[in-house]
């Protein structure tokens, strides 16, 4: 049981807008910013969206992040087949003083 | 461009003590927190523990009492012990880098390494 709350799949069609919800608590998402992971089969989970919605350098700008209280979301535009992979939410926890994550989101492109 | 690589056995018996290292190239471990990160298929992505380069640790409180995190900054390496082991610590394990503390902004990872324990 993850302490971040992620639907376990979700799918669309390329060139369609996708959302990824995350939800967490008042101990986390409420008072710390959120992370974003993709993670192809087989290997590390890479860096999507940082602090709520900061794409790093080389990030497509297809991808967006928000939050709202103690919800974030994911959102992929322009929806291309090499997006299909896992996601996952990540934040800090200030009661368990911990990093936790969501338990992934599997993404496939119809 | 930082680069990190997890190395150690690939299986532990049960009871035994999980050791892996970490080193890290392309870059300092000055100001950075240095974190291992667990992947196993029935408990996701789970944090295990990270270490400051001045040597602070914090540990996951449901692993704290096996855990121990050490870090070498003359060999740029830093290191997982995880005692006492069972089925439920067979993963792959990740070391990852983060620039704060109270943070779960993982910039850079490494690859990962698949331990083991068997039955």
């Amino acid at each position: 049981q993850s302490v971040l709350t992620q639907p376990p799949s979700t799918s669309g069609t390329p060139g369609q807008r996708v959302s990824i919800s995350c939800s967490g608590s008042t101990s986390n998402l409420g008072s710390n910013s959120v992370n974003w992971y993709q993670q192809f089969p087989g290997t590390a989970p890479k860096v999507l969206i940082s602090n709520n919605n900061q794409r790093p350098s080389g990030v497509p700008d297809r991808f967006s992040g928000s939050k709202s209280g103690t919800s974030a979301s994911l959102a992929i535009s322009g929806l291309q087949s090499e997006d299909e992979a896992d996601y996952y939410c990540s934040s800090w926890d200030d009661s368990l003083n911990g990093a936790v994550f969501g338990g992934g989101t599997k993404l496939t492109v119809l | 461009q930082v680069q990190l690589r997890e190395s150690g056995p690939g299986q532990v018996k049960p009871s035994e003590t999980l050791s892996l290292t970490c080193t890290v190239s392309g870059g300092s471990v000055s100001g950075h927190y240095w974190s291992w990160i667990r992947q196993s298929p029935g408990r996701g992505l789970e944090w295990i523990g990270y270490i400051h380069y001045n040597g602070n640790t914090v540990y996951n409180s449901s692993l704290k009492s096996r855990v121990t995190i050490s870090i070498d900054t003359s060999k740029t390496q830093f290191s997982l012990k995880l005692n006492s082991v069972t089925t439920a610590d067979t993963a792959v394990y990740y070391c990852a880098r983060s620039s704060s503390s109270w943070s779960a902004n993982f910039d850079s990872w490494g690859q990962g390494t698949l331990v083991t324990v068997p039955s």
